[in-house]
């Protein structure tokens, strides 16, 4: 089993949609948890970060942790053209040091004007 | 504010020839910094991070290496490309919590497109 699992989609909505993004993942020692969202040809952009378990908000996007399932969620709301991107999910272990993020595959997301 | 940057933005090497991309990062001191490959269908590939001047680790065996002279400068080089070095390569920075940083939050540049024939 893979540590990170996401749908590589594509996934297709129409604009104006709220779109639900989801990442499991098997290891329970991940604590702190991210989403970015990649345009084609251009680096990941840091969209949302959570530790822990619960909900955070910020504009449009609401990112979801349920650890006790190993769940997390991205939602978009009012969906936008310019939303059209591939969103990673990536996450980490406590304990600080520099051994990197765990990375899903990317959904790719389409909204259709 | 924090950016880093990545050169050349794209590149396309013949098999058996060099390579040297470079990254650097301003507005920031002492950060971690990573290089990632990302192939088609195949997710973000750790290759290398650092922790400070010349300290490099490695997570996956290849015939890349990377180094770094200065503190806000990452190189990723190759004495010969194959083929299978085809692909996107990310560098990225982060600050540990204890130098302000939040959960490692990792950062990326703009990417180098790397093609090799």
């Amino acid at each position: 089993q893979k540590e990170v699992e996401q749908d590589p989609g594509p996934l297709s909505v129409p604009e104006g949609a709220i779109v639900s993004l989801n990442c499991t993942y098997s290891n329970s020692a991940f604590q702190y948890f991210m989403w970015y969202r990649q345009y084609s040809r251009k680096g990941p952009e840091l969209l949302m970060y959570t530790y822990s378990s619960g909900n955070k908000e910020d504009g449009r996007f609401t990112a979801q942790v349920d650890k006790s399932s190993k769940y997390i969620s991205l939602f978009i709301r009012d969906s936008q053209p310019s939303d059209s991107a591939t969103y990673l999910c990536a996450m980490r272990r406590t304990g600080g040091g520099a051994d990197g993020l765990t990375f899903g595959k990317g959904t790719h997301l389409i909204i259709q004007p | 504010s924090q950016t880093i940057h990545q050169w050349p933005a794209t590149l396309v090497q013949p098999v058996g020839s060099p390579l040297s991309l470079e990254c650097t990062v301003e507005g920031t001191s002492n950060p971690n910094l990573y290089w990632y490959r990302q192939a088609a269908g195949r997710g973000l590939q750790l290759l290398f991070y650092s922790v400070g001047i010349g300290q490099i680790s490695s997570e996956v065996p290849q015939n890349l290496s990377a180094s770094r002279p200065q503190d806000r400068q990452f190189i990723l080089s190759s004495k010969k490309l194959l083929l299978s070095d085809s692909g996107f390569y990310l560098c990225a920075w982060s600050l540990t919590p204890i130098a302000g940083g939040v959960a490692d939050t990792q950062y990326f540049g703009p990417g180098t497109r790397l093609t090799v024939l």
